[in-house]
C-alpha cells in the first residue's frame, strides 16, 4: 500500500509565476489536509478537503491560494503570483473517514526566486 | 484557535539516557494529541498518539502522558539510541482534523 504521494518534490518558481502542488492520498483515504512548514518551524494547518468539498480553509491566505480535491485525481494546492515569502515546504496528509490519524506525504519544497 | 507550546526547543542526551519533551495546549476542548518524528528533509511520521480519555500510553521505548487538568502532555523516550535523533513535534486537535503543532524539539543523541 503506497503512502501519501506528493509531486513535485522540489519546485522552483520566479516571483509572479504560478505553483501547482499535487497530492495523492493513501488508498482508501478520502480526507486530505495541507500544511505549510517554514524553515525551523512547526507545521501550520492550511486547508482540509474531502472529495469535491472544502471543509475548512481557515488556514489559507485569502488571496492567491486555492485548493481542490476533485472526484478523480489528486488534490491540488495552487499558489498564484508567488512571492518570496511563499518559499516553504508544503506537506499533504490524508486520513480515512472518521479517523483522526493523519499520514503525511514527503512534501514539496517550493523555492521562489 | 488552539495554541500549542513545546519545550525544550533543543535537547541533547547521552545514548541510553531518557529524553522528555513537554507540550501545553490552550483549548480544553482538545481531545487528540499525536506526536510526530521528522528526520532532516523527510516527512513527519506518527510515532504515538493519545486521546483525552486516556492518561498514558506506551509503545516499547516511547510513552506519552496527558494531564487534562493542567492541559499538558509529554513524550518520554527511554534508552535513547542514535537513530532517535530527529525533530519531534507535538500536536493537538479539537475537532479530529485540524492539527495545531508545536514548534518542534531537535533531539540529538550523543554516542
Amino acid at each position: 500500500n503506497a503512502g501519501v504521494m506528493q509531486n513535485p518534490r522540489h519546485l522552483v518558481r520566479r516571483r509572479g509565476q504560478e505553483a501547482r502542488l499535487r497530492c495523492s492520498p493513501m488508498k482508501g483515504h478520502s480526507h486530505v489536509y495541507w500544511y505549510r512548514q517554514l524553515p525551523e518551524e512547526g507545521l501550520k494547518f492550511m486547508v482540509y478537503l474531502q472529495k469535491e468539498n472544502i471543509i475548512d480553509e481557515s488556514g489559507m491566505p485569502k488571496e492567491r491560494f486555492s485548493a481542490e480535491f476533485p472526484k478523480e485525481g489528486p488534490s491540488i494546492l495552487r499558489i498564484q503570483q508567488v512571492v518570496r515569502g511563499d518559499s516553504a515546504a508544503y506537506f499533504c496528509a490524508s486520513s480515512q473517514a472518521n479517523q483522526e490519524t493523519q499520514y503525511f506525504g514527503p512534501g514539496t519544497r517550493l523555492l521562489v526566486l | 484557535g488552539e495554541n500549542v507550546e513545546q519545550h525544550p526547543s533543543t535537547l541533547s542526551v547521552q545514548e541510553g539516557d531518557s529524553a522528555v519533551i513537554k507540550c501545553t495546549y490552550s483549548d480544553s476542548a482538545s481531545n487528540y494529541f499525536p506526536w510526530y518524528k521528522q528526520e532532516l528533509g523527510k516527512r513527519p511520521q506518527l510515532i504515538i498518539d493519545i486521546r483525552s480519555n486516556v492518561g498514558e500510553k506506551k509503545d516499547q521505548r516511547i510513552a506519552v502522558t496527558l494531564n487534562k487538568t493542567a492541559k499538558h502532555f509529554s513524550l518520554h523516550i527511554t534508552e535513547t539510541q542514535p537513530e532517535d535523533s530527529a525533530v519531534y513535534f507535538c500536536a493537538a486537535s479539537i475537532d479530529d482534523y485540524k492539527l495545531s503543532f508545536g514548534a518542534g524539539t531537535t533531539v540529538t543523541v550523543r554516542a
